[in-house]
């Protein structure tokens, strides 16, 4: 079975602060697909990143970073320099990458406020 | 260009009764995803088609639900029989191909009184 931890349920930070954002996560599989997912109050899912379980590499995009560390089974997530229109839920999710298994196991997300 | 389209956006409906909730994916768009959410949970899958079969349909709840995609695009989500458990945001999402990234509509939030 697979599982999605993201443990922080809330959190709130001062606009300009860095922040990360917590994701562990449980499967038996040796190869997987990690992902980050953006939901702000509109409703739609925005889709971040998506990391292959072979690649440990960690990831930069602008004020976004990732840290996969598979020896510890965490994928967590980065804001460097949090801004207002940061605030949204974030999910983090796990996918098979055996071919024909797109099921999408998220998270129970945790939801960011940037107070301006 | 245009996302993913669901509409209705908002349906309330009283127990009991049938629903149909539709999805329009991204034009090219081979693989099709419905997700259900509920108040302060992740997305839960439900069922997903590649082209015009259901690949793999075991999320959905039981034989209450059912989707179709009878030409490879606009997909139906049909409820029969809601119960007020069933209320939840339906999502509906597309990929260019399994394995691509999954592009997610606003949904629809269902509501049973």
């Amino acid at each position: 079975a697979q599982k999605v931890t993201q443990a922080q349920t809330e959190i709130s930070v001062v606009e300009k602060e860095d922040v990360t954002l917590d994701c562990v996560y449980e499967t038996r599989d040796t190869t997987y697909y990690l992902f980050w997912y953006k939901q702000p109050p509109s409703g739609e899912l925005v889709f971040l990143i998506r990391r292959n379980s072979f690649d440990e590499q960690n990831e930069i995009s602008g004020r976004y970073s990732w840290n996969f560390q598979k020896s510890t089974s965490s994928f967590n997530f980065t804001i460097t320099a949090s801004q207002v229109v940061d605030s949204a839920v974030y999910f983090c999710a796990l996918r098979r990458a055996q071919g024909g298994n797109e099921k999408l196991t998220f998270g129970t997300g945790t939801r960011l406020t940037i107070i301006p | 260009g245009a996302g993913v389209s669901q509409t209705p956006s908002n349906k309330v409906t009283e127990k009991g009764k049938y629903v149909e909730l539709r999805c329009d994916p991204i034009s090219g768009h081979t693989a099709l995803y419905w997700y259900r959410q509920s108040l302060g949970q992740g997305p839960e899958f439900l069922i997903y088609f590649q082209g015009t079969g259901a690949a793999d349909d075991s999320g959905l709840p039981n034989d209450r639900f059912f989707a179709v995609r009878p030409e490879g695009s606009v997909s139906t989500l049909k409820i029969q029989r809601t119960e007020r458990g069933d209320s939840a945001v339906y999502l509906c999402a597309s990929s260019l191909q399994g394995g691509s990234p999954l592009h997610f509509g606003n949904g629809t939030r269902l509501t049973v009184t």
